[in-house]
């Protein structure tokens, strides 16, 4: 199964901070990878498919890059509906695999 | 807009079994690959199976294998789970998700409690 290790666990930022999420997978997946954001007692939802296509209606200052093994989600300015949990998902080989999920906190 | 509403969750004995549903709307169902993924109280996500549009491919993950069966009804637009031999470890929150590039719109959740 491919590892998905995702860093930092936990951070703690302020509105307007620029915040950046690393995930590194095991082997290549190619740019298989999603971004998920969790608020709690919600449902995730996606962000970013295909490591850096913005899904529709997510705001802009949400953008991914990488490919291969190391992959990066970036808020370019917090704001406070972003604090919540993020999961990167590899969908490049089954069983898919989720990261440990970052949260992030005020 | 898209809407996936799963249902069927409740509490159930050690090693009895119980079968969610997920019920789309707003999507071509027969066209998207079905997901369900779960999150165990104050753990991460899991995803748990995946059936494709055609119905021909199924994939799990090693922790259910052989215990869940995924299936779909293209007919009623609904995708269900299938779960036998239950033990404490299968508690979590149940979502189905359509498919695609990885799970992409997700409903509510439904919740799954295994205990004596």
């Amino acid at each position: 199964d491919i590892q998905m290790t995702q860093s930092p666990s936990s951070l703690s930022a302020s509105v307007g901070d620029r915040v950046t999420i690393t995930c590194r997978a095991s082997q290549d997946i190619r740019n298989d990878l999603g971004w998920y954001q969790q608020r709690p007692g919600k449902a995730p939802k996606r962000l970013m498919y295909s490591a850096s296509s913005l899904e529709s209606g997510v705001p802009s200052r949400f953008s991914g890059s990488g490919s291969g093994t190391e992959f990066t989600l970036t808020i370019s300015s917090l704001q406070p509906e972003d604090f919540a949990t993020y999961y990167c998902l590899q969908h490049n080989y089954y069983p898919l695999t989720f990261g440990q999920g970052t949260k992030v906190e005020i | 807009q898209v809407q996936l509403v799963e249902s069927g969750g409740g509490v159930v004995h050690p090693g009895r079994s119980l079968r969610l549903s997920c019920a789309a709307s707003g999507i071509a169902f027969s066209n998207y690959a079905m997901h369900w993924v779960r999150q165990a109280p104050g753990k991460g996500l899991e995803w748990v199976a995946v059936i494709s549009y055609y119905e021909g491919d199924k994939y799990y993950a090693e922790s259910v294998e052989g215990r869940f069966s995924i299936s779909r009804d293209n007919s009623k637009k609904s995708v269900y789970l299938q779960m036998n031999s239950l033990t404490g470890e299968d508690t979590a929150v149940y979502y189905c998700a359509t498919g695609g590039s990885g799970p992409g719109h997700w409903g509510q959740g439904t919740l799954v409690t295994v205990s004596s």
